[in-house]
């Protein structure tokens, strides 16, 4: 099956400091997302990013589909955006439908 | 607020209990997802329903029997389940599946402890 991979695994951060989390995929997918999952577990959707570049205030996100990777940047990093970090990409099953495979996330941790 | 509601936001229960998670989407989507995130391990997903239509079975444990009665809702019963199922169950939903892809949107999750 696809295999997602994320780097870095973790991530510790001083307030005001840039970041760039990575997301590698390992076969052609039709779309990703990138979500931050809060502490108390619910999944926040960041980007729906199939290809290209997208910015949302403090965060952008770049995927380039043919070499099968997508990066997410936080810039001026804040306390409130520590969390984990989720790239899932959409692969269309054999039943036609579709199924979110998820990498392993980033565990980003910015301190005051 | 997502538009994707869970109830109950945790649950603990005996191996020998019968429960039932709830997930209802108030955003028009005709999709819904059960999805399972253990300690350590990458979430990952368990049940697709399309129009009301089971289309995916992510060899589950029949422990686990999903029912989805309409568009907008979910469950996800449980019963004799083991405490290797202790685990974050998160719902979500998203617009008809086809071979473009669309965004599934997640609810806040149900911390299921089994004891």
């Amino acid at each position: 099956g696809i295999q997602v991979e994320q780097s870095p695994p973790d991530l510790i951060l001083q307030e005001g400091a840039n970041s760039t989390l990575r997301c590698n995929f390992s076969d052609s997918v039709n779309n990703l997302q990138w979500f931050h999952q809060n502490p108390w577990g619910q999944l926040i959707n960041l980007f729906y990013i199939p290809s290209g570049t997208k910015q949302n205030g403090r965060l952008s996100a770049t995927t380039v589909a043919t070499e099968r990777y997508s990066l997410l940047y936080i810039s001026s990093s804040q306390t409130t955006d520590s969390g984990v970090y989720f790239c899932a990409v959409n692969l269309v099953s054999n039943f036609g439908n579709e199924k979110l495979t998820f990498g392993t996330g980033t565990r980003l941790t910015i301190i005051p | 607020e997502t538009g994707v509601t869970q109830t109950p936001r945790h649950l603990v229960m005996g191996m020998t209990n019968k429960k039932s998670l709830k997930c209802e989407q108030h955003l028009g989507h005709n999709a819904m997802y059960w999805y399972k995130q253990s300690a350590k391990k990458p979430l990952e997903l368990m049940f697709v329903y399309n129009f009301k239509e089971q289309t995916e079975n992510n060899s589950v444990p029949s422990r686990f029997s999903p029912e989805c009665p309409n568009s907008s809702h979910l469950f996800l019963h449980l019963h004799t389940l083991q405490p290797e199922d202790s685990a974050l169950y998160l719902c979500a939903s998203s617009h008809n599946p086809g071979l473009a892809g669309v965004e599934q949107y997640f609810g806040p999750g149900t911390r299921l402890t089994v004891t």
